[in-house]
């Protein structure tokens, strides 16, 4: 067990819906990641936070956007959903904005019908 | 941009053989490398890190890495693989010296160990 939690652990919707992703970092860590796994793009950065402010985008689609609270969990949402978005999204979290290592959350497994 | 190339999609290994994974890396500035594993159902999980000073790092459950920085490579080693090992391993970069960068992870290799 990481530390790293992720709600849900499986999402099943229809094309065209809007879904939220939930992440709580591991107990003092900064900075949270959201990655992307799908077969075909394998594991993909979306988007970083650091502190309740955005750090960095990745290949973050524009239908796409996250936020962080200043309890320091993070929400990915997904809009206009579409069949290529099924895929396995993971969180991670780093301690210290200087500190190289990410730890990973379980993933919600997302899955567009 | 930096990209990670893993050059064995899936390997497949009878216990007690070696394994040796191959990584290597495109940026040319410091990098901080890692190899992560992924056993069926669950989350990424650290299996070693390099930041700097010794080239040859060992990490958890008997793996072990060397970092080649005139071959921009990060190779995954083990003397002798488990069935336990099977799963998915990816290995990673991100820019050193800059704060919590993101990860750049390679396609990934899928070992088989058969019993």
């Amino acid at each position: 067990d990481s530390g790293v939690t992720q709600t849900p652990k499986h999402l099943i919707t229809a094309t065209g819906q809007r879904v939220t992703l939930r992440c709580s970092p591991r107990s003092g860590d900064l900075s949270v990641y959201w990655y992307q796994q799908s077969l075909d793009q394998g594991l993909q950065f979306l988007i970083q936070y650091y502190n309740g402010e955005e750090r960095a985008k990745g290949n973050i689609l524009e239908r796409f956007s996250a936020q962080q609270f200043p309890d320091l969990h993070s929400e990915l949402n997904l809009s206009s959903l579409e069949l290529g978005d099924s895929a396995l999204y993971f969180c991670a979290s780093s301690t210290r904005d200087r500190s190289y290592e990410q730890y990973f959350g379980p993933g919600t497994r997302l899955t567009v019908t | 941009a930096q990209s990670v190339s893993q050059h064995n999609h899936h390997v497949i290994l009878s216990e007690a053989a070696s394994l040796e994974l191959g990584c290597n890396y495109s940026y040319g500035g410091t990098v901080n490398l890692f190899w992560y594993v992924q056993y069926p159902g669950q989350h990424l999980q650290l299996l070693l890190k390099y930041f700097s000073g010794d080239p040859l790092v060992k990490g958890i459950k008997g793996f072990e890495a060397e970092f080649i920085k005139s071959k921009f490579s990060f190779n995954l080693r083990k003397p002798s693989v488990q069935w336990s090992d099977t799963a998915e391993y990816f290995c990673a970069v991100n820019q050193g010296n800059q704060a919590g960068t993101a990860l750049i992870f390679g396609k990934g290799t899928t070992l088989s160990v058969s019993s």
